[in-house]
């Protein structure tokens, strides 16, 4: 089956900086990777995704890459924010019918 | 306003007893899963069901039980059986495709007396 590894486990920035999140799946057929976020006590939701016929998808602050021949894909969030401050979540799907998840990355952005 | 809900928000089980959370969706999806989340630790799947009547097991299925005899409702009951249950309770939902988007509710908490 698919196997989603996601780092760092912990990442703690300076508000303004920018904060990078990578992962990376071990089947070739996957081909839909979606991004959540999920603050604390709450379910996570989505926040970016990206489809294997495009290499990069941004939306204001945030920005997703894939490289499908490395077989890795990488959550980009620029001039971070205290309200950034989460877990985040990678998955991969398409090459079975459940997404496979990332095990989460703990992001925290000091004021 | 379409949405995945969950209830009761927390949940209290005593020893030996079963219970059951409550997952409902008004998006007409077909699939719905069941997610445990223990503190720190990323989401692992309990059940999952792509449409009425029938379910799969997922990676931790001893103790819990599922049912889905409607297209909106998709129950999970932690039973008597599951010896460490205190966790956070996830559902998600998704159209009936393997690349698609799952939108999860707002959880469920469970603790143990």
């Amino acid at each position: 089956g698919e196997n989603v590894e996601q780092h760092p486990s912990t990442l703690s920035v300076q508000e303004g900086d920018s904060a990078v999140i990578k992962c990376t799946y071990s089947d070739s057929a996957s081909n839909y990777f979606p991004w959540y976020k999920q603050e604390l006590g709450k379910g996570p939701q989505l926040i970016i995704d990206i489809r294997s016929n495009v290499g990069e998808k941004k939306d204001q602050r945030i920005a997703v890459t894939l490289n499908k021949t490395a077989k890795h894909f990488s959550l980009h969030i620029t001039e971070t924010q205290p309200e950034d401050s989460a877990v985040y979540f990678c998955a991969a799907s398409g090459g079975s019918y459940i997404p496979t998840f990332g095990r989460g990355t703990s992001l925290i952005v000091h004021p | 306003d379409g949405g995945i809900t969950q209830s009761p928000k927390y949940l209290f089980r005593k020893e030996g007893q079963n219970v059951t959370l409550s997952c409902e969706q008004n998006l007409n999806h077909d699939a719905m899963y069941w997610y445990r989340q223990d503190p720190g630790q990323g989401l692992r799947l309990i059940y999952y069901s792509q449409i009425v009547n029938d379910f799969q097991k997922g990676d931790i299925a001893e103790g819990y039980s599922v049912s889905r005899e409607k297209k909106e409702s998709f129950p999970l009951t932690v039973t008597s059986a599951q010896k460490n249950p205190t966790a956070f309770y996830l559902c998600a939902s998704s159209m009936r495709d393997r690349e698609e988007t799952q939108y999860f509710g707002p959880g469920t908490r469970l603790l143990v007396l």
